[in-house]
């Protein structure tokens, strides 16, 4: 079993709709959860990071935590062509362990 | 703010020789940077970790003579790849976490390093 598992799409959506990212983890340890989007030839960008139960927002993107249920997810609102790319979830465990990342899912949103 | 500069963003070399690659927290101090590679349509994998002032910490299966890493100062970290030949040829990413400010730990990539070895 993979650590971090993520579909690897690619998950389509027209633009304007929502555009729903999930991920689960195995180690129930797990402290910190992120976000990545990696545009194609770039390097990830950090968009988003939980480390409580629940809803955290920020503009159009608000991730999800189920610490219980061992998954998180990042909903995108309002999805906009330029939000097409690959997704990145990453789990960290206590302290200062690294990260560990799923394989990704390619978001495509179509205008 | 957190910003990771990587240089060079490209680079061609001949099989057989050698290419550093530097990374570089721009705006704030990163005592821990870790170095990735990607092929494509493949997610990263961690190559190394890197603590300023001590030894790089591998990751199982890559070999640490070849891809030598230096961190000698908060702000810098290199990656030499030694003798290279055509299977480096990859994207090298270099990553920063901070660990002071409003937002430690968080962990900021630089834009990669585009390597390929003929």
């Amino acid at each position: 079993q993979k650590e971090v598992e993520q579909n690897s799409g690619p998950l389509s959506v027209p633009e304007g709709a929502i555009a729903s990212l999930n991920c689960t983890y195995s180690d129930r340890g797990s402290q910190s959860f992120f976000w990545y989007r990696q545009y194609s030839g770039k390097s990830p960008e950090l968009i988003m990071f939980i480390y409580s139960n629940g809803d955290k927002e920020d503009g159009r993107f608000t991730a999800q935590l189920n610490k219980a249920s061992q998954y998180v997810s990042l909903l995108i609102r309002d999805s906009q062509p330029s939000d097409s790319a690959t997704y990145l979830c990453a789990v960290r465990g206590v302290g200062f362990q690294k990260l560990v990342f799923g394989t990704g899912t390619r978001l495509l949103v179509s205008p | 703010g957190a910003v990771v500069s990587q240089h060079p963003s490209r680079v061609i070399c001949k099989s057989g020789t050698s290419v550093k690659i530097e990374c570089r927290s721009l705006d704030f101090q990163a005592t821990t940077m870790f170095w990735y590679r990607q092929f494509p349509k493949q997610s990263l994998m961690l190559m190394a970790t890197s603590n300023e002032g001590s030894k790089a910490t591998y990751e199982q299966g890559v070999e640490k003579d070849k891809f030598l890493i230096n961190h000698a100062s908060l702000t810098l970290s290199t990656l030499t790849v030694t003798s290279a030949h055509p299977e480096d040829s990859s994207f090298y990413i270099c990553s920063a976490r901070e660990t002071a400010g409003d937002r430690p730990y968080e962990q900021y990539f630089g834009p990669g390093t585009r390597l390929t070895v003929t």
